[in-house]
Formats: C-alpha cells, sequence, structure tokens
C-alpha cells in the first residue's frame, strides 16, 4: 500500500497564480483533509471531506477549494496564491474522523513569490 | 486565539530518562485528545490518544494524562530514546463538530542526548 501520496513535493508560484495540491489515498478512508503547518502555529485544518460528494469547511478556509468526486483523491485548489500562502501543506486520511488515526502525506513545500 | 497551546517550544533530556510534553487546552468542549510525532521532511504521525472520560492512557513507554478541571494534558516518555528526537504535536477534537476537525498545538521539539 502507498498509503496517502502528494504531488508536487515543492512548488514555487508567483503572486495570482493558480495551482492544484494532489493528494490521493489507497486505504478506502472515508475521512480525507487538508492542513497546512505555520512555525509555532502547529497545524491548521483548511478543508475536510467525509465521504465522495460531502466537503466542509476547516479552522482557514480562505483562498483555497477542494472538491471530492472520489473516495480515492481529495484535490486542494489555491485560486489567487498569495505570499500568506507560503507553507508546507499536509493531506490526511482516516477511517471516519479525527478521533480514527489519521494518516498524513509526506507534504507539500508551497513558496508564494 | 490558540484553543490548544504547547508552552514548551524546545525540550532537551538525557537518554534514558523521562521526557514530560505539555499541552494546555481553553476549549471546556474538547473531549478526545491527541499526540502526533513528526520528524523533519515527514508527515506527521500518530502516537497516543486519550478520550475525556479517562485520566491516563499508556502504551509501552508513552502515557498520556489528562487532568481536565486544569484543562490540561502531558505526555511521558520513558525512557527517552535518540530515535524519539521529534516534534511533538498534541491535538484536540471538539464533540461539537462531531469529531471531524482537530485543532493542533503548536509543537514541542524534543532532542534526546545520548
Amino acid at each position: 500500500n502507498a498509503g496517502v501520496t502528494q504531488t508536487p513535493k515543492f512548488q514555487v508560484l508567483k503572486t495570482g497564480q493558480s495551482m492544484t495540491l494532489q493528494c490521493a489515498q489507497d486505504m478506502n478512508h472515508e475521512y480525507m483533509s487538508w492542513y497546512r503547518q505555520d512555525p509555532g502555529m502547529g497545524l491548521r485544518l483548511i478543508h475536510y471531506s467525509v465521504g465522495a460528494g460531502i466537503t466542509d469547511q476547516g479552522e482557514v478556509p480562505n483562498g483555497y477549494n477542494v472538491s471530492r468526486s472520489t473516495t480515492e483523491d481529495f484535490p486542494l485548489r489555491l485560486l489567487s496564491a498569495a505570499p500568506s500562502q507560503t507553507s508546507v501543506y499536509f493531506c490526511a486520511s482516516s477511517r471516519s474522523g479525527v478521533t480514527d488515526t489519521q494518516y498524513f502525506g509526506p507534504g507539500t513545500r508551497l513558496t508564494v513569490l | 486565539d490558540q484553543q490548544v497551546k504547547q508552552n514548551s517550544p524546545s525540550l532537551s533530556v538525557q537518554e534514558g530518562r523521562i521526557s514530560i510534553l505539555n499541552c494546555d487546552y481553553t476549549n471546556s468542549m474538547f473531549d478526545y485528545f491527541l499526540w502526533y510525532k513528526k520528524y523533519p521532511a515527514e508527515g506527521p504521525t500518530f502516537l497516543i490518544s486519550i478520550s475525556s472520560i479517562k485520566d491516563k492512557n499508556e502504551d509501552g513507554r508513552f502515557t498520556v494524562f489528562l487532568n481536565k478541571s486544569a484543562k490540561h494534558l502531558s505526555l511521558h516518555i520513558v525512557p527517552s530514546q535518540p530515535g524519539d528526537s521529534a516534534v511533538y504535536f498534541c491535538a484536540a477534537s471538539a464533540y461539537n463538530n462531531a469529531g471531524n476537525m482537530l485543532t493542533f498545538g503548536g509543537g514541542t521539539r524534543l532532542m534526546v542526548k545520548p
């Protein structure tokens, strides 16, 4: 099993550009989520999904869109990148909800110039 | 305002001794708490958890203690090993969002010296 995979590992964008961070899991997990990690702030929840076709906002959703058309994939879209979105992004999945063990991907380091 | 706080950004201990990592929270609706461990350039991995109906949970060298009246939890690692050197995050889930959202603390970097 590959677990949770994220692509790309690194990305540099210019202000105003858009891009999609990919996340896939092969564990048939219903719950998937996206976090950003900033120094001293821990991980903050951006969006989450409890199943295909169902998404909801987390703590810091502004500037990001998500969709969940399949159980396996949960892409995160940056609509118009801003320097404040420079961060490390982690995708995670679990069988159902955050009280189950969440499995994290290796992360995507994004720099917005 | 951070609802989950880890006030010590770093901690250094000698191999074989006890490591104690602390976490405080402010939201009284939190009813489930977790600790995650993170190595550089990797995603966090689950370590141990505790429900608010308990005050202690143990798994091998790792024990988590919960003091609900003080809104405080701690992670004890005994004995500490050099491989335990990592950043540790505590996290909490509230019963009013159906277990769908985690709030993380800022992390504590543990360094275990041989």
